[in-house]
C-alpha cells in the first residue's frame, strides 16, 4: 500500500518570502501524485499533479512541484507568497490502477506581513 | 455552476440520530467519493462507487451507509451518531481512465455531534 509524509506540519513565512513543503511518499509500484490547497472553511483545491513525463510541474497560483524518483519525493514551492496562501496544504498518492488518494497529513502555512 | 455540491454545509445534531449528507456532481463523472477529515485535519476515504456500484468500502462502522442512486448522486447516511463521528465530511468525484485525472471536491459537511 501507498503511503505520504508531510515533513512539516506548520511553516510559517513572512510575505513575499519563498516557501518549500515537504512530501515523500513510499510504494512499490509507479504512483500519481497530487498537491491540494484547503482555505479556511473551504473544500479542497487542486493545485498541481504529476502523472508522467516532465519531472517539474507547475501549477495554479504560482506554485511549483517537482518529482524525484530516487528520493521519492514531490515537494512543492513557491517563489515570492501572498497574505492569500495562507491555508492547509495536502499531498496525496494514488495508484494508476486504484480510485483512492492518501493523504499526508497537511502542512499550515501562515504567511504573515 | 457548482461541479461537486453538498448539502447541507453544517449539520449539528444529538447523539444516537439518524441524519443524512447529500451529494451530488455536475461533471460527467463515473466515480464518487465520501472522504472524512477528522479535527487534526486528516483526510481519508470512506467509500467510492463507480458507476453506481461500491468499489471501495473502507474500515467504517455499518452505522455508515452510503447509496448512490444514479453516478451524479452519492448520498451518506449515518445512524445512531456518536461523537466520535464529529467531523467534516467531504464529497468527491473523479473519472479514472482519462489518465487519471484529479479528484474534485465539495465544500465539505461539518457535522457536531452533541
Amino acid at each position: 500500500a501507498q503511503s505520504v509524509t508531510q515533513l512539516d506540519s506548520q511553516v510559517p513565512v513572512f510575505e513575499e518570502a519563498p516557501v518549500e513543503l515537504r512530501c515523500n511518499y513510499s510504494s512499490s509500484v509507479s504512483v500519481y501524485l497530487f498537491w491540494y490547497v484547503q482555505y479556511p472553511n473551504q473544500g479542497l483545491q487542486l493545485l498541481l499533479k504529476y502523472l508522467s513525463g516532465s519531472t517539474l510541474v507547475k501549477g495554479i497560483n504560482g506554485f511549483e512541484a517537482e518529482f524525484n524518483k530516487s528520493q521519492t519525493s514531490f515537494h512543492l514551492r513557491k517563489p515570492s507568497v501572498h497574505i492569500s496562501d495562507t491555508a492547509e496544504y495536502f499531498c496525496a498518492v494514488s495508484l494508476s490502477n486504484d480510485y483512492k488518494l492518501s493523504f499526508g497529513a497537511g502542512t499550515t502555512v501562515t504567511v504573515r506581513a | 455552476d457548482t461541479a461537486v455540491s453538498q448539502t447541507p454545509k453544517y449539520l449539528v445534531t444529538q447523539m444516537g440520530n439518524d441524519k443524512s449528507i447529500k451529494c451530488e456532481q455536475n461533471l460527467g463523472h463515473d466515480t464518487m467519493y465520501w472522504y472524512k477529515q477528522d479535527s487534526k485535519k486528516f483526510l481519508k476515504i470512506m467509500f467510492s462507487y463507480n458507476n453506481k456500484e461500491l468499489i471501495i468500502n473502507e474500515t467504517v462502522p455499518n452505522r455508515f451507509s452510503p447509496k448512490s442512486p444514479d453516478k451524479a448522486h452519492l448520498n451518506l447516511h449515518i445512524n445512531s451518531l456518536e461523537l466520535g463521528d464529529s467531523a467534516v465530511y467531504f464529497c468527491a468525484s473523479s473519472q479514472p481512465g482519462q489518465h487519471n485525472t484529479e479528484a474534485f471536491f465539495g465544500q465539505g459537511t461539518r457535522l457536531t455531534v452533541v
